[in-house]
């Protein structure tokens, strides 16, 4: 079982629509919780990222943690076309130098 | 400001050979790393370097070397292509080795696709 999880998709959706992309994680220790978005042919760029529980906001942009669970999420609001990437989630804590685990990327489509 | 420079951009190599991904970034940064990606395996860590005169491996470095005797550089090194290591490669490099996204984020070049027949 891989230490992150997450659906490779494609998620499609219709521009204007809500969107929620998540990872599920089995490493308790993990503290660092990041989103990288990654266009077709370039590098990933870091979206979001949150430190332990709770919600971050940044524009259209959410990320949430719920640890107990051992889930993180990112939601879209009024998904552009310009969205359409592939959404890496990514994880480190303290005990492993801080090395990220990355989840395997959901790519998203939002179809105007 | 360039950022993370990567070279060649494609590369297509014969079982057997060798050849040198080049990596360069201009912002001073200590922390230096080479990650493949391939479909459905997210990425994953080769090697990865603190400082000029120190590396270290990550999750899948056989098959693989790195050096680093500038901050700027940090080549990777395929000693002899196999099949299996047809992959994107990326360099990444960050402000250091903590990975605190929020002091250090990681910045990425765009890659190498590399295919090895």
């Amino acid at each position: 079982q891989k230490e992150v999880e997450q659906d490779p998709g494609p998620l499609s959706v219709p521009e204007g629509a809500i969107v929620s992309l998540n990872c599920t994680y089995s490493n308790s220790a993990f503290q660092y919780f990041m989103w990288y978005r990654q266009y077709s042919r370039k590098g990933p760029e870091l979206l979001m990222y949150t430190y332990s529980s709770g919600n971050k906001e940044d524009g259209r942009f959410t990320a949430q943690v719920d640890k107990s669970s051992k889930y993180i999420s990112l939601f879209i609001r009024d998904s552009q076309p310009s969205d359409s990437a592939t959404y890496l989630c990514a994880m480190s804590h303290m005990d492993s130098n801080y090395q990220l685990i990355w989840g395997a990327g959901t790519k998203l489509i939002i179809k105007p | 400001n360039a950022g993370v420079t990567q070279t060649p951009k494609f590369q297509v190599l014969k079982t057997g050979q060798s050849m040198t991904l080049q990596c360069a970034q201009d912002m001073n940064h200590e922390y230096m790393s080479w990650y493949r990606q391939d479909p459905g395996m997210g990425l994953r860590l080769i090697h990865y370097s603190v400082g000029a005169g120190i590396t270290d491996q990550g999750e899948v470095p056989n098959g693989y070397n790195v050096s680093r005797s500038t901050t700027e550089d940090f080549p990777l090194r395929l000693l002899s292509a196999a099949p299996s290591q047809t992959s994107v490669y990326f360099c990444a490099s960050s402000y250091s080795s903590a990975l605190d996204a929020y002091n250090s984020p990681l910045h990425f070049g765009n890659g190498t696709r590399l295919t090895v027949t």
